[in-house]
């Protein structure tokens, strides 16, 4: 069974600065999807990026950039710029390969971005 | 284009009374999913559709849990009798259909409160 963790309950960062996320999972397969979900207050889980595992090259999606480690089976989100806007939980989530779309999300990590 | 929809969006019972949640999935979405986000964690799977066939409902406690998804399109997923453990936050997701790595989207979910 595949597992995602999320080593940082909570992390804040001041506007305009830099911060990056962990996340790590366990899985046997050799082709599998990981993706960076947003939670603000209201619930609604908005996809930030996802990462396609064949691929090489890491994903960008305008601030957000993620840097993909398969070896190590690590999957950081890197948020450049933050806006008082990224202030939300955000959670790691991985999706196997195969016609099967669940996802097993991690736990989360609450960013507060101070102004 | 409409997102995923779900009502109610907050619910509130007492303990041992029945409850219902319905979802209208993206149009043309032929995969549906329900997960539970109890607090403090990330959501878990309760069961996916593949059209109106249930393909993944081992996380679905069947005991008091039951869903259906008529014709395809909507669906509903009931408790009863709701415990005071079922209190969490119902999301319903939908995606294109069962090829690898498609996006799965959220609605912003029903709050459920067991008392």
């Amino acid at each position: 069974a595949q597992t995602v963790t999320q080593s940082q309950p909570e992390m804040s960062v001041q506007e305009a600065e830099t911060v990056t996320l962990s996340c790590t999972y366990d899985t046997s397969e050799s082709n599998y999807y990981l993706f960076w979900y947003k939670q603000p207050p209201s619930r609604q889980m908005i996809l930030v990026i996802r990462q396609e595992a064949y691929k090489q090259q890491n994903a960008t999606e305008n601030r957000f950039s993620v840097n993909f480690q398969k070896a190590a089976k690590s999957f950081s989100l890197k948020i450049s710029d933050s806006q008082l806007g990224d202030t939300a939980m955000y959670f790691c989530a991985f999706g196997t390969q195969g016609g099967s779309e669940k996802l097993v999300f991690g736990k989360g990590t609450k960013l507060t971005v101070n102004p | 284009e409409a997102g995923v929809v779900q009502s109610p969006r907050y619910k509130i019972i007492e303990k041992k009374q029945p409850v219902a949640f319905w979802c209208n999935p993206i149009s043309g979405h032929n995969t549906l999913y329900w997960y539970r986000q109890n607090l403090g964690q990330g959501p878990e799977l309760l069961i996916r559709y593949e059209n109106e066939e249930a393909v993944d409902d081992s996380q679905l406690p069947k005991d008091r849990f039951s869903a259906e998804r008529l014709k395809g399109v909507d669906s509903t997923l009931k408790i009863q009798p709701a415990e005071l453990g079922d209190s969490a936050v119902y999301l319903c997701a939908s995606s294109p259909g069962a090829h690898s790595g498609n996006t799965i989207y959220f609605g912003e979910g029903s709050w459920l409160t067991v008392v």
